[in-house]
């Protein structure tokens, strides 16, 4: 069976500082593909990026980070020096190949306080 | 640009009384979602449809149907609402089946059941 655990609920920082969300999978498929989406207050979800498993490379993209590393089953994401914009809830989520289903985990809410 | 439109943003609805959210794509996706979010937890798929074929999950209640007389557009209809049905419902799309592309997602519709 599928499934994601953002082990950090809640996480505050002030702005400026390095913050870095947890995303931990499992999956018995050999294929599968891994997401973020960031929802901000309006309530929109965001895709921020998607990662096959068979694609290890880092990604950074700005200020933004994802590290995926099959060996933990772990997909994290980083942020640079945060800013309060970057306040939001972020999801890490997986799917597998042919199940046309999106897995989340519970999400974890970013606080940036100036 | 093209999007995810989904009205009304802002729903109110009385207890039994049946009510229909709408979505609309200009993105020309083959595939349409309906996502279920309450406070503070992950996204939970309703059902989604791949053109005409529609999937429904196992747990999805029958109280909620879908309609998808188009490719732009599908609804979402609740036929009898309680007061556990208070939610935001989000509209996604992707491209294709196989779970492989990211999903878009409208700004959402909150429902409130008096």
């Amino acid at each position: 069976a599928q499934k994601v655990t953002q082990a950090q609920t809640e996480i505050s920082v002030v702005e400026k500082e390095d913050v870095t969300l947890d995303c931990v999978y499992e999956t018995r498929d050999t294929t599968y593909y891994l997401f973020w989406y960031k929802q901000p207050p309006s309530g929109e979800l965001v895709f921020l990026i998607r990662r096959n498993s068979f694609d290890e490379q880092n990604e950074i993209s700005g200020r933004y980070s994802w590290n995926f590393q099959k060996s933990t089953s772990s997909f994290n994401f980083t942020i640079t020096a945060s800013q309060v914009v970057d306040s939001a809830v972020y999801f890490c989520a997986l799917s597998e190949l042919g199940a046309q289903k999106l897995v989340f985990g519970q999400g974890t809410r970013l606080t940036i306080n100036p | 640009d093209a999007m995810v439109i989904q009205n009304p943003r802002y729903q109110v609805t009385q207890f039994g009384k049946p009510v229909t959210l709408s979505c609309s794509q200009t993105l020309n996706h083959n595939v349409m979602y309906w996502y279920q979010q309450k406070s503070s937890q992950a996204p939970k798929l309703l059902f989604h449809y791949y053109d005409k074929d529609f999937n429904n999950e196992a747990d999805t209640p029958d109280n909620f149907q879908s309609r998808r007389p188009n490719t732009s557009f599908c609804f979402l209809d609740i036929r009898s609402p309680g007061l556990g049905d208070a939610a935001m419902y989000l509209c996604a799309t992707s491209r294709g089946r196989g779970g492989v592309g990211e999903q878009y997602f409208g700004p959402g519709t909150r429902l409130t059941v008096t």
